[in-house]
């Protein structure tokens, strides 16, 4: 099981808008709407900020959105923010054979 | 609810990697809920190593059977990782978290193991 392709990084400027993407199969990302990111600041653990593809836990503000198109997943941040810059991932539960979920690569996003 | 990993820092190649989750403000013997262990080596990228049910079944990563056991003990509300046979690319730090809604919304502070002589 390979894991999901994610960029190395991606930057932009405060008040810019940064999409990640997230790309699987149709054994994982494309055969489930059960995809979920994670924002990990340096040294502390991942935080959940969307699950099943698109919804947002109580307390992420809404300048994080998740989408997904075919087996390529995304997540959006608007209105981009200097406390935005960490690691992010994507995770997506999958059948394929005995695994139970696949994690992404990771994509440092680093504001400018 | 609050994930808490506990064991040694250190631990020598070729033995046995032991790790325990105390969970408060939840019960694992709660009706359908998993718990599980994620860990990331320093500088890389997040790796499931693998569930275990309420009722005591397991899943673990195929990367890892054969090495790894995950168990519950019910009585202290703990859950644990056992991971033998370890060499250098096990070190790593180690999370507990639970999943839920086939994501991972609690995740204890993680631990650093490191696998050296």
């Amino acid at each position: 099981q390979s894991a999901l392709t994610q960029p190395p990084s991606v930057s932009g400027s405060p008040g810019q808008s940064v999409t990640i993407s997230c790309t699987g199969t149709s054994s994982d990302v494309g055969g489930y709407d059960r995809v979920s990111w994670y924002q990990q600041p340096p040294g502390t653990a991942p935080k959940l900020l969307i699950y099943y593809v698109s919804n947002r836990p109580s307390g992420v503000p809404d300048r994080f959105s998740g989408s997904k198109s075919g087996n390529t997943a995304s997540l959006t941040i608007s209105g981009l923010q200097a406390e935005d810059e960490a690691d992010y991932y994507c995770i997506s539960y999958t059948r394929s054979s005995t695994f139970v979920y696949v994690f992404g690569t990771g994509t440092k996003v680093t504001v400018l | 609810l609050q994930l808490q990993e506990s064991g040694p820092g250190l631990v020598k190649p070729s033995e046995t990697l032991s790790l325990i989750c105390s969970v408060s403000g939840g019960s694992i013997s709660t009706t359908n809920s998993y718990w599980g262990w994620i860990r990331q080596p320093p500088g890389k990228g997040l790796e499931w190593i693998g569930n275990i049910y309420y009722t005591g079944s397991t899943d673990y990563n195929p990367s890892l059977k054969g090495r790894v056991t995950i168990s519950g003990d019910t009585s202290k509300n703990q859950f644990s990782l056992k991971l033998t046979s370890v060499t250098a690319a096990d070190t790593a730090i180690y999370y507990c978290a639970r999943p839920r809604d086939y994501c991972f919304d609690d995740w204890g502070q993680g631990t650093l193991v490191t696998v050296s002589s």
